[in-house]
């Protein structure tokens, strides 16, 4: 199947743990993003990827750290999880820029 | 800074009536106008999109009409079934960033009642 696939689809943990959310993309497209959506479903960019190369890093904590090995893998990682953070976390990619973005299924991030 | 302010945040409808969402951008270089729809637990998938060079675009029984002057788009929705039935996104992006960045709208929750 060609998609966007997201691990994991869910996590629950608790305050002050450190996880990771992994992003894969067998569209051989060039830009990859993550987005978070909070609980009033609004969609707000985090950061982007251009091959492997940061493009968009907005006013995000510096707890969050992605990192891209390779064009088709964007990861995030959460060092010292707030409350906060709880939402839901998409992954997106897309050959070049202003064009359809595809999102993946998304990871529903609770941290309590 | 960038803002776009959509509205209305929920929206119902009778099935086969139709549906308008009204969005208002801030940057006025923004040239890129994307729409997505996002069903419940699901993914937001593009529905349509229109570039700064045309007014109105259409496929099928959804519409995107832009006005640059007044710094407006809409998205028009015709004809509406249950399974239209969705959170619906505008967003706005300007292509000279080369960076893809898009802001969006705060999202309506509409709603078609069979």
């Amino acid at each position: 199947d060609t998609a966007v696939s997201q691990t994991p689809k869910y996590l629950v943990t608790q305050m002050g743990n450190d996880k990771s959310i992994k992003c894969e993309q067998n569209l051989g497209h060039d830009t990859m993003y993550w987005y978070k959506q909070d609980s009033k479903k609004f969609l707000k960019i985090m950061f982007s990827y251009n091959n492997k190369e940061l493009i968009i890093n907005e006013t995000v904590p510096n707890r969050f750290s992605p990192k891209s090995p390779d064009k088709a893998h964007l990861n995030l990682h959460i060092n010292s999880l707030e409350l906060g953070d709880s939402a839901v976390y998409f992954c997106a990619s897309s050959q070049g820029v202003n064009v359809e973005q595809y999102f993946g299924p998304g990871t529903r991030l609770t941290v309590t | 800074g960038e803002n776009v302010e959509q509205h209305p945040s929920t929206l119902s409808v009778q099935e086969g009536d139709s549906a308008v969402i009204k969005c208002t951008y801030s940057d006025s270089a923004s040239n890129y106008f994307p729409w997505y729809k996002q069903e419940l637990g699901k993914r937001p998938q593009l529905i349509i999109d229109i570039r700064s060079n045309v007014g109105e675009k259409k496929d099928q029984r959804i519409a995107v009409t832009l006005n640059k002057t007044a710094k407006h788009f809409s998205l028009h929705i015709t004809e509406t079934q249950p399974e239209d039935s969705a959170v619906y996104f505008c967003a706005a992006s300007r292509t000279s960033s080369n960076t893809g960045k898009l802001i969006f709208g705060q999202g309506t929750t509409l709603q078609v009642k069979p």
